[in-house]
């Protein structure tokens, strides 16, 4: 019964391609998020979605796509691979704090993509 | 700018000594404080979390931390590590109003225990 999941762990691809990761959380959350973590360990958030509806979308190539079908999953699309983004990328998710601030969020157990 | 400053980079303790990992947070309004941590290829763990009341918060495997307005720190803590504990350390704030559901991270310490 996990509660933030995601598919793949492990991403090994080409430069060039396109691929997607999958995220899923059973808590009942509106919100969630995509983080991601360089080689240096430093975790940045990439998108935030509250009822599929994206609130945050930080400084991010339009090659990344979030894809939110429902409120329990938060897709991301990567168009066009390139070397940089060889990085772990953790989904998270949480309730959408009472007050328009920060609740607590759950993570993932990460997919570390690798881009050759 | 919101920001989380986690000075020490990387830190070795023994087992069985005591621990503390310092965070300092820069944040106009009132921050929301996390730790989190994150075992070798794992995914991130709340520690414990500070919205408001009680500035010492204990949270989850015996560690605790203070809030001090006064010098923007949010430091963690444990009396006795455990070689269970060796994993990175992340502290983040995050939002009350404003960007909602923005959570900055800390850069991360490294804790490695001694046997």
């Amino acid at each position: 019964d996990t509660a933030v999941s995601q598919t793949p762990k492990y991403l090994v691809t080409q430069m060039g391609n396109d691929k997607s990761i999958k995220c899923e959380q059973n808590l009942g959350h509106d919100t969630m998020y995509w983080y991601k973590q360089d080689s240096k360990k430093f975790l940045k958030i990439m998108f935030s979605y509250n009822n599929k509806e994206l609130i945050i979308n930080e400084t991010v190539p339009n090659r990344f796509s979030p894809k939110s079908p429902d409120k329990a999953h938060l897709n991301l699309h990567i168009n066009s691979l390139e070397l940089g983004d060889s990085a772990v990328y953790f989904c998270a998710s949480s309730h959408h704090g009472t007050s328009g601030g920060t609740d607590t969020q759950y993570f993932g157990p990460g997919t570390r993509l690798t881009v050759l | 700018a919101q920001s989380v400053t986690q000075p020490d980079i990387h830190i070795t303790v023994s087992e069985g000594a005591s621990l503390e990992l310092r965070c300092n947070y820069s944040y106009g309004a009132t921050p929301y404080l996390f730790w989190y941590v994150q075992s070798p290829g794992q995914g991130l763990q709340l520690l414990l979390k500070y919205f408001s009341g009680d500035t010492l918060v204990q949270g989850i495997k015996g560690f605790e931390a203070e809030f001090k307005r006064s010098q923007s720190s949010f430091n963690l803590r444990k009396p006795s590590v455990h070689w269970s504990d060796a994993a990175e350390y992340f502290c983040a704030v995050g939002s009350l109003g404003g960007s909602q559901g923005n959570l900055i991270f800390g850069k991360g310490t490294k804790l490695s225990v001694k046997p």
